[in-house]
């Protein structure tokens, strides 16, 4: 199974808003509507900001969507604050009944 | 309040053997899928595997990475996950969390994790 694949890193100044994708198969992102994505920053535990492609967990704010098209997904982060600043991960069930995590998205507000 | 604690962390050689355990709180283990995730250094996440509940057999799945080399437990006495890994590797070095699969919000998405323990495979 390999990982999803994200960009390595995409910028944004102060108020813009941004798009991470995650792109994967048939057999994982397309099958399922089972993609989360994490705020993960070093030493911490990653924080769920999406789930099941475009739903947020009590307590995450607005400023963070989530949408799917065909095999590829995206979160959306609107209003850019400078401790958005951080990695960003995808991750799919699969049609294996495993999961499969992204490569990971370095995010820089400039 | 669900909380997740790693321990049992450490160096190690290769060929080697090494056991994390994940003490669970505010729930029960043998209501969840309780998955491992890993970050190696300077690399993403990992998932790692997963075990079910013993409703649901207590089936295993693994990562083709770690298949055959590791295996995924629970003692319900404990309330604990356990990660028993063999045959170390040098690509084996990382953050090792345990995580609930889908526990608070479903669709398989990871919301309670522990803090991570550090295996180091080095010579």
């Amino acid at each position: 199974q390999s990982a999803l694949t994200q960009p390595a890193s995409v910028s944004g100044s102060p108020g813009q808003s941004i798009t991470i994708s995650c792109t994967g198969t048939s057999s994982d992102v397309g099958f399922y509507d089972y993609v989360s994505w994490y705020q993960h920053h070093p030493g911490k535990a990653p924080q769920l900001l999406i789930y099941g492609v475009s739903n947020r967990p009590s307590g995450v704010s607005d400023r963070f969507s989530g949408s799917k098209s065909g095999n590829t997904a995206s979160l959306t982060i609107s209003g850019l604050q400078a401790d958005d600043e951080t990695d960003y991960y995808c991750s799919s069930y699969t049609y294996s009944s495993r999961v499969v995590f992204g490569g990971g998205t370095r995010l820089t507000v400039l | 309040e669900v909380q997740l604690v790693e321990s049992g962390g450490g160096l190690v050689k290769p060929g080697g053997s090494l056991r994390l355990s994940c003490a669970a709180s505010g729930f029960s283990v043998n209501n969840a899928w309780m998955s491992w995730v890993r970050q190696a250094p300077g690399k993403g996440l990992e998932w790692v595997g997963r075990i079910k509940p013993k409703t649901e057999g207590a089936t295993t799945e693994y990562a083709s990475p770690v298949k055959g080399r590791f295996t995924i437990s629970t003692d319900d006495s404990e309330n604990a996950v356990f990660l028993q890994m063999g045959s170390l590797k040098t690509e084996d070095t990382a953050v090792y969390f345990c995580a609930a699969e889908g526990y608070s919000y479903g669709y398989h998405s990871f919301y309670d994790w522990g803090q991570g323990t550090m295996v180091t495979v080095s010579s």
